[in-house]
């Protein structure tokens, strides 16, 4: 299986910073990539796919980059409905897999 | 709109077996592009990936390794849903179950439509 490890597991911010989320791949993934934001009591909701392209309706603030084991979640200026829990997922093979999740925290 | 609900009870007795079914509206589980996945959530797995049924041509199932001797998971065309099974389930196993759809093509398959999620408590 291919283990997805996320850092920070949580932060502390405040609003309008700067937010970087960082996930690593335990192998080659190429772009196989996506983001998911989760709010409490609510379903994971799709950011980023395919490492760098933001879902229909998703701010721009969201961004994603990176390709192969390396990737980065951005939120360029952070509003108070950020704050939130966020999960990588790769796609590239089965079974899928997810990060432990960041926590942002006011 | 495509949209996914979920049905199903909230607790199971142990070594019983566990049932969800998600039904979907706006979207054919029969799609040659689509995949119908089950995801559940737990505090102790965090969110944990357990399979998905697709149809190519003809039906086609996967299953993540540590749960494939006791997961099934089915489709039913005619209503238009598809429906997790476990078995002999343990505490363990308590968590929100999710369906979730993905899409071969652009989004590389991501999860982009969720179900509401059901709790399920395994607990005699």
């Amino acid at each position: 299986d291919i283990q997805m490890t996320q850092s920070p597991s949580s932060l502390s911010a405040s609003v309008g910073d700067r937010v970087t989320i960082t996930c690593r791949a335990s192998q080659n993934i190429d772009i196989y990539l996506c983001w998911y934001q989760q709010k409490p009591g609510k379903a994971p909701e799709l950011l980023i796919y395919a490492a760098s392209s933001l879902q229909s309706g998703v701010p721009s603030r969201f961004s994603g980059s990176g390709s192969g084991t390396d990737f980065t979640l951005t939120i360029s200026r952070l509003q108070p409905e950020d704050f939130a829990t966020y999960y990588c997922q790769q796609s590239y093979n089965t079974p899928r897999t997810f990060g432990g999740g960041t926590k942002v925290e006011i | 709109q495509v949209q996914l609900q979920q049905s199903g009870p909230g607790l199971v007795k142990p070594s019983q077996i566990l049932s969800v079914t998600c039904a979907i509206s706006g979207d054919s589980v029969s799609r040659n592009s689509g995949a119908w996945n089950w995801i559940r959530q737990s505090p102790s797995r965090g969110l944990e990936w357990l399979g998905r049924t697709y149809y190519r041509s003809k039906w086609y199932n996967d299953y993540a390794p540590s749960i494939k001797s006791r997961i099934i998971i089915n489709q039913d065309t005619s209503r238009n849903q598809f429906s997790l099974q476990l078995n002999s389930v343990t505490p363990e196993d308590t968590a929100v179950y999710y369906c979730a759809r993905g899409i071969v093509g652009p989004t590389l398959d991501a999860f982009d439509i969720w179900g509401q999620g059901t709790l399920v408590t395994v607990s005699s």
